[in-house]
């Protein structure tokens, strides 16, 4: 079957740094993508990876390595907004989604 | 900039009755989908359409239909709702349903079946 992993639930400081990882096993891969969704929201669009590598948008940076079935997500300059869940999803050789659960990110003063 | 619009945001129903969640979008985007979230899982598609005049089924697509007449508009219809149906829904779009497809997301709609 298909899967997506990530931790349930992560804390950090404000103005740390935290890595979310995801990892996926999925039927094809056609890119992996990264949404955040806060409490109460719609999910909305922070990254898109579809090659090994890493992509800097800002204080995100999303990771990305086929071969493991890997992608982590960095957020730098840990603000008290980016508290929020944090969706990994990939697009399967169908070209559907399969979402992983989601991260539940914590800042704390 | 409307984006996406959803209606209503929250509905309590009584099991056994009909209910249409509409879905409309300003983007012109051809594909469009309808999502369940529940806690503790990921998304999970009920049905898509790629185009107008076309749907088709998701992962979880059993007692819930939608229809495609039109570019803007996609209602998700529950015939007979159930409990287990309880759920936040989420219609969202994109320009294509191709590999680079961001997906934009409505606000959700809260349905809680009793």
């Amino acid at each position: 079957g298909q899967n997506i992993d990530q931790p349930t639930e992560m804390t950090a400081t404000e103005g740390a740094i935290v890595q979310i990882n995801c990892t996926y096993q999925t039927s094809g891969f056609n890119g992996l993508f990264w949404y955040q969704q806060h409490a109460g929201e719609a999910p909305t669009f922070l990254s898109y990876n579809v090659l090994d590598g890493l992509e800097e948008k800002g204080r995100f940076s999303s990771f990305l390595s086929r071969s493991k079935g890997y992608s982590y997500l960095l957020l730098k300059e840990l603000q008290m907004k980016d508290s929020a869940s944090y969706l990994c999803a990939v697009k399967d050789s169908n070209y559907q989604l399969i979402w992983g659960a989601g991260t539940k990110l914590i800042i704390k003063p | 900039i409307a984006g996406i619009t959803q209606a209503p945001t929250s509905q309590i129903l009584a099991a056994g009755r009909r209910m249409t969640l509409r879905c409309t979008q300003d983007m012109r985007h051809n594909a469009m989908y309808w999502y369940r979230q529940d806690l503790g899982l990921g998304l999970r598609l009920i049905h898509y359409s790629n185009t107008a005049g076309t749907t088709g089924k998701g992962e979880v697509p059993d007692g819930y239909s939608v229809s495609r007449a039109n570019t803007d508009d996609f209602p998700l219809t529950l015939a007979s709702a159930v409990p287990s149906q309880t759920s936040v829904y989420f219609c969202a779009s994109s320009e294509t349903s191709g590999t680079t497809g961001e997906l934009f997301f409505g606000e959700g709609s809260r349905l809680t079946v009793l």
